[in-house]
């Protein structure tokens, strides 16, 4: 079984400073997710990575495939960033037939 | 609005009782997905069906059933509930090619009294 590992579990930063939140698998994958999470309780897909790294906007999401670890930027935070972040994998199986394991995510708060 | 929908949004029920939550998937997807979202075990992978036919199995429960229609929207049946079954449960749908992004939903929020 894939255990995927977060951190921070928590952060408080303040407006504008520039985020980094990490996540290590342990087991080979054919896709790593990132997911945020608001208070409401929806969950939004940010973005899915096999390899390399994708920007959307002040999201940047890294991986490292032979490091087995993943890391999501927010450049120039802002309030409206605060939210859960969640990282999950998908096993390295073909056929999509495997569901997410998901990490315990990070609490992030960004104050004005 | 990630083009998944689900209903009821909120459920009320007591302890024994059985409820179905419902899910639509995106147009076009093939693939669903159901995850429970609990204070004490985070998300989980409950089963993904594609097209019809069980594809995958994760931590469901035997007193957990779900099925795909021929119409691909699909349903979570939950049977002789307990305390611990209250928790939110999320759908999410794919198109089901090998590298899929997955769309969730907004969640049912189950609360078992």
């Amino acid at each position: 079984k894939n255990e995927v590992e977060q951190s921070p579990q928590n952060l408080t930063a303040q407006e504008g400073e520039f985020i980094t939140i990490n996540c290590s698998y342990s087991v080979g994958i054919s896709a790593l997710h990132w997911l945020q999470q608001h208070p409401g309780g929806g969950i939004v897909s940010l973005f899915m990575l096999s390899s390399g790294k994708k920007k959307h906007g002040r999201l940047i999401a890294t991986i490292n495939i032979q490091e087995k670890h993943s890391s999501l930027h927010i450049t120039a935070s802002h309030p409206r960033d605060s939210a859960v972040y969640i990282c999950a994998v998908r096993s390295g199986e073909r056929g999509g037939a495997d569901g997410l394991t998901f990490g315990k995510g990070t609490h992030l708060i960004i104050q004005p | 609005d990630s083009g998944v929908t689900q209903t009821p949004k909120h459920l009320i029920t007591a302890t024994g009782q059985r409820v179905t939550l419902r899910c639509s998937p995106r147009s076009g997807d093939l693939s669903v997905y159901w995850y429970q979202q609990s204070l004490d075990q985070g998300l989980q992978f409950l089963i993904q069906y594609y097209n019809g036919e069980e594809r995958a199995k994760g931590n469901i429960l035997e007193r957990f059933s779900a099925q795909q229609f021929p119409d691909l929207h699909s349903e979570l049946n939950l049977s002789s509930l307990e305390l611990g079954d209250s928790a939110l449960y999320f759908c999410a749908s794919s198109s089901g090619s090998y590298y899929n992004e997955q769309f969730f939903g907004p969640g049912t929020r189950l609360t078992v009294l």
